[in-house]
């Protein structure tokens, strides 16, 4: 079956502190996206990540692929209140019917 | 605004209607892209078109269809529909076939509730 797994599923954080979300998938995958979604509102795209090692940052946000483990992970560094939002991370299949799998998403929520 | 339209924006309807989605992908973009998001399925890739084909073909129901004209535009169109049609339905658009690293543009959705 082919699967993507996102955790947390939910992650409540203080404003400065750092932490990471992390993304398994079982298919075989060109290309590994993340999205980012606020309340009541339509995705924004932030990284696309293609090779084994890829690392792309965006300000307190930096993603990275580890294709070799099926992995992604999007670290936040410094977390500010505007960063509250949900995070998905979704894969682009090259087996299967099914081309763009996504995960559950991460609801994280920065306190300050 | 990601240049992205669609419409309309809510849609209210009964169930065993026919409804008809429509999306504006941005200028100059070949491929759209229709997800459907509920809380019961999470995030799904419905279908892919690029500059009139079908593309990619994800988890789309039979009773569900789409197309893209040759303006571009795309319509989602959803028969027979069932409560658990009710949910948000984005199209995104990119301007190639969707590889590399392109970045697939979104629209803000529209809302459909079956009752």
């Amino acid at each position: 079956e082919l699967k993507v797994e996102q955790n947390p599923l939910f992650l409540s954080m203080q404003e400065g502190k750092n932490y990471t979300i992390y993304c398994n998938y079982s298919t075989t995958s060109d290309r590994l996206y993340w999205y980012r979604q606020d309340p009541g509102k339509s995705l924004e795209s932030l990284f696309v990540l293609l090779s084994n090692g890829a690392v792309k940052q965006e300000g307190r946000l930096m993603a990275s692929l580890d294709t070799k483990a099926r992995l992604s992970t999007l670290h936040i560094t410094a977390a500010v209140h505007d960063l509250s939002a949900t995070y998905f991370c979704a894969v682009a299949s090259t087996s299967g019917t099914y081309k763009y799998i996504f995960g559950t998403g991460t609801r994280l929520k920065v306190l300050a | 605004d990601s240049g992205v339209t669609q419409t309309p924006k809510h849609l209210i309807t009964a169930t065993g209607q026919r409804v008809t989605l429509r999306c504006s992908p941005r200028s100059g973009d070949l491929s759209v892209y229709w997800y459907q998001q509920s809380l019961d399925q999470g995030l799904q890739f419905l279908i892919q078109y690029y500059n009139g084909e079908e593309r990619a073909k994800g988890n789309i129901l039979e009773r569900f269809s789409a197309q893209q004209f040759p303006d571009l535009h795309s319509e989602l169109n959803l028969s027979s529909l069932e409560l658990g049609d009710s949910a948000l339905y984005f199209c995104a658009s990119s301007v190639g076939g969707g590889g590399g690293q392109e970045t697939q543009y979104f629209g803000p959705g529209t809302r459909l509730l079956v009752l």
